[in-house]
């Protein structure tokens, strides 16, 4: 069974600019979850995805967005990049009816 | 709210000594609860898990007993090794609309050396 995929791996962008991460989550998951670590800090929940709806976001401006395609798949945004964007970020994925994560390997973006 | 507190680190032990690291937690709901592992530049894997009051998750050597009545999850392990060092996370997961809400605790970041 695959894993959960993310991609890009790395991503470097300038302050002002708009950054695109992807996720495919393991087949049969529904819901996807979105998370930001920063270096040294835990993670802050950012966004969770469930049947295609967004079922709850964290505390982070408007400008973090995303959505969650018709295969489950999830895209999340960040516009008006500012430095301190600068972080891993983490998608993981879930089966219907559990609490149990899976983890993508991040996509680490890097705002100079 | 729920929410996971757990043992600041960093946690600096010799090889094939014991390990705990203590999380506790509040939720108003039955949450299941959850150690996750994240090894120097990979993602969180999930290290053992406990869906129930009493019930213990082993994995790897590690062990964690969920209790009630203390509102703990403490993560165990009896001879840690090198290839322990990594970050620990201590999760819960509720009941939430449609479906499940995970929050983690803060992270504890365990140094082994030979």
């Amino acid at each position: 069974e695959a894993g959960v995929t993310q991609s890009p791996t790395h991503l470097i962008k300038t302050r002002g600019q708009q950054a695109t991460l992807r996720c495919s989550p393991i087949s049969g998951h529904t819901s996807v979850y979105w998370y930001q670590q920063a270096l040294g800090l835990g993670l802050q929940f950012l966004l969770w995805y469930d049947e295609g709806e967004e079922r709850n976001r964290g505390n982070f401006p408007p400008r973090f967005s995303g959505r969650q395609f018709p295969n489950y798949s999830s895209e999340l945004n960040v516009n008006a990049l500012e430095l301190e964007d600068s972080a891993l970020y983490l998608c993981a994925s879930s089966r219907p009816r559990t609490g149990e994560l899976f983890f993508g390997e991040g996509s680490r973006l890097t705002v100079l | 709210g729920n929410s996971v507190t757990q043992m600041e680190g960093p946690v600096t032990l010799s090889e094939e000594a014991f390990l705990t690291i203590n999380c506790t937690y509040t939720a108003t709901g039955y949450p299941s609860l959850f150690w996750y592992v994240q090894y120097p530049g990979e993602g969180l894997q999930l290290l053992l898990k406990a869906t129930k009051a009493d019930d213990k998750g082993s994995n790897k050597g590690f062990e964690a007993t969920y209790r009630k009545e203390t509102t703990s999850f403490h993560l165990e392990k009896g001879s840690v090794q090198v290839s322990d060092s990594a970050v620990y996370f201590c999760a819960l997961s509720d009941r939430d609309t449609g479906g499940f809400k995970t929050i983690f605790g803060a992270g504890t970041r365990l140094f082994v050396k030979a």
